[in-house]
């Protein structure tokens, strides 16, 4: 399977953007691009996936590069509400049955106020 | 009221005991999965259940049996609790195929330590 690399950590100021990075170069031609976060004592929530092009919702923004061998998480305006562990997964279009999902160490975020 | 809840919060427990981890979820959705979470690692995959009655092995499911009594209620149990068992699990739902564009829905976990 292939594999995703994060920052272990990242800090961030309130109401400052936040830009978590994600590489995946071993990253295969049917795998997409799901990003997850882990709030304090809580479990995993979704926040955003994607294939090739830019995508954005209510939670976040995620840039993939042209290549796809990574991609950036964007929290355009910090809060404290967003401190938490930030998971990058690939999920394969081939082996999506089953749900296994890999969650690696992903990126702690810090926000300060 | 949480979506998808699980009980107990935590439990504490002894080696070679029974115990059975719950989760119930009022959304509707026929998936299930059961995932457990290391210090320091990520989830991995323990049973999943696609339906009542429909019950799949995940990668670590060695040591775990899973019941799917409907379909809002999914639980776990350890037949024989042991120490490595100890980890942070959590329930998950899902209410599309299993392809790239589903999203899971989490439940708070529950903590478990086996003396």
């Amino acid at each position: 399977d292939a594999k995703t690399t994060q920052p272990n950590s990242m800090e961030s100021n309130e109401e400052e953007p936040v830009h978590l990075p994600c590489n995946h170069s071993t990253i295969s031609g049917t795998d997409y691009i799901h990003w997850y976060r882990q709030l304090p004592s809580q479990g995993p929530e979704y926040v955003i996936h994607g294939l090739t092009s830019n995508v954005n919702n209510r939670m976040a923004s995620l840039a993939i590069a042209e290549d796809r061998k990574s991609s950036t998480l964007i929290l355009h305006r910090a809060t404290l509400r967003d401190a938490a562990v930030y998971y990058c997964i690939l999920r394969s279009l081939i082996k999506a049955a089953g749900n296994k999902l890999t969650f690696g160490g992903g990126t702690r975020v810090l926000v300060k106020p | 009221d949480a979506d998808v809840t699980q009980t107990p919060r935590n439990r504490i427990t002894k080696t070679g005991k029974r115990i059975m981890l719950e989760c119930s979820q009022t959304k509707g959705h026929d998936r299930m999965y059961w995932y457990r979470q290391d210090p320091g690692l990520g989830l991995r995959l323990i049973y999943y259940s696609f339906d009542v009655k429909d019950i799949n092995k995940g990668e670590i499911s060695d040591g775990y049996s899973v019941s799917r009594q409907a379909q809002a209620k999914f639980s776990l149990s350890l037949e024989s609790a042991i120490p490595n068992q100890t980890a942070l699990y959590f329930c998950a739902t899902s209410d599309k195929p299993p392809d790239v564009n589903e999203k899971l829905f989490f439940g708070s976990g529950t903590q478990l330590s086996v003396l």
